[in-house]
């Protein structure tokens, strides 16, 4: 186990597209987040599971935003009708209940055109 | 409303000369703080977190209450320090849902 994997690592989108995104954990770990980064501001936190659960979602996630963590492993974060305000940095996350900090994948950047 | 200011986007020192990188916060709970790390073409890491006091690749941060500040030091700055540093606040209790500063560009001067 490498660490947390994210495919693809650069998307470019025509507006309106939808997208999909996959993190891979590392295999214990049972909490996983998504983050959003964009240009000269620090990662903002988008949503996180616990297991296959998924426990908070920000306000940041408006309804073109969804993720799934089908049997607790690895995760899908899809945006839909892209719009270029999208344009980011998604980066995942991965944690062990009970042990402080997380191991960030390398992100997938998004660009929509 | 959680938030946590980092003032400097840019820092520049040269190699040898100490270095604190400011952090300051604002939350109404009982707050636990880090500082992650990315250096170039790699990506965010843990680089230290408070509640542990640890120093760690010579860096320390001392928890502030009374002032919400949580400031990155080294004595000695190396070259190999110039990274982006970002301060995060824990603002999720359980969850580890972490607020990020927006981020201060380090770079050691030979």
């Amino acid at each position: 186990d490498t660490g947390v994997s994210q495919d693809p690592r650069h998307k470019i989108t025509k507006r309106g597209q939808n997208v999909t995104f996959r993190c891979d954990p590392i295999s214990e770990h049972n909490r996983l987040y998504w983050y959003r980064q964009t240009l000269g501001q620090g990662p903002e936190f988008l949503t996180y599971f616990q297991n296959e659960a998924q426990l908070e979602k920000s306000r940041l996630l408006s309804d073109r935003f969804s993720a799934e963590r089908p049997k607790g492993s690895f995760s899908t974060l899809e945006i839909q009708r892209t719009e270029q305000g999208d344009s980011a940095m998604y980066l995942c996350a991965s944690s062990l209940v009970g042990l402080v900090g997380y191991t960030f994948g390398s992100g997938t950047r998004l660009t929509v055109v | 409303a959680q938030r946590v200011t980092q003032p400097e986007k840019l820092l520049s020192v040269f190699k040898g000369a100490p270095v604190e990188l400011k952090c300051n916060y604002s939350y109404s709970g009982s707050p636990e703080l880090f500082w992650y790390v990315q250096y170039s073409r790699q990506r965010l890491q843990l680089l230290l977190r408070h509640i542990s006091r640890e120093s760690i690749k010579g860096f320390t941060a001392d928890l502030n209450k009374g002032e919400t500040s949580f400031h990155l030091k080294k004595p000695f700055a190396q070259e190999e320090d110039s990274a982006m540093y970002y301060c995060a606040l824990n603002s999720g209790g359980s969850n580890y849902k972490l607020t990020f500063g927006k981020g201060t560009l380090l770079t050691v001067n030979p």
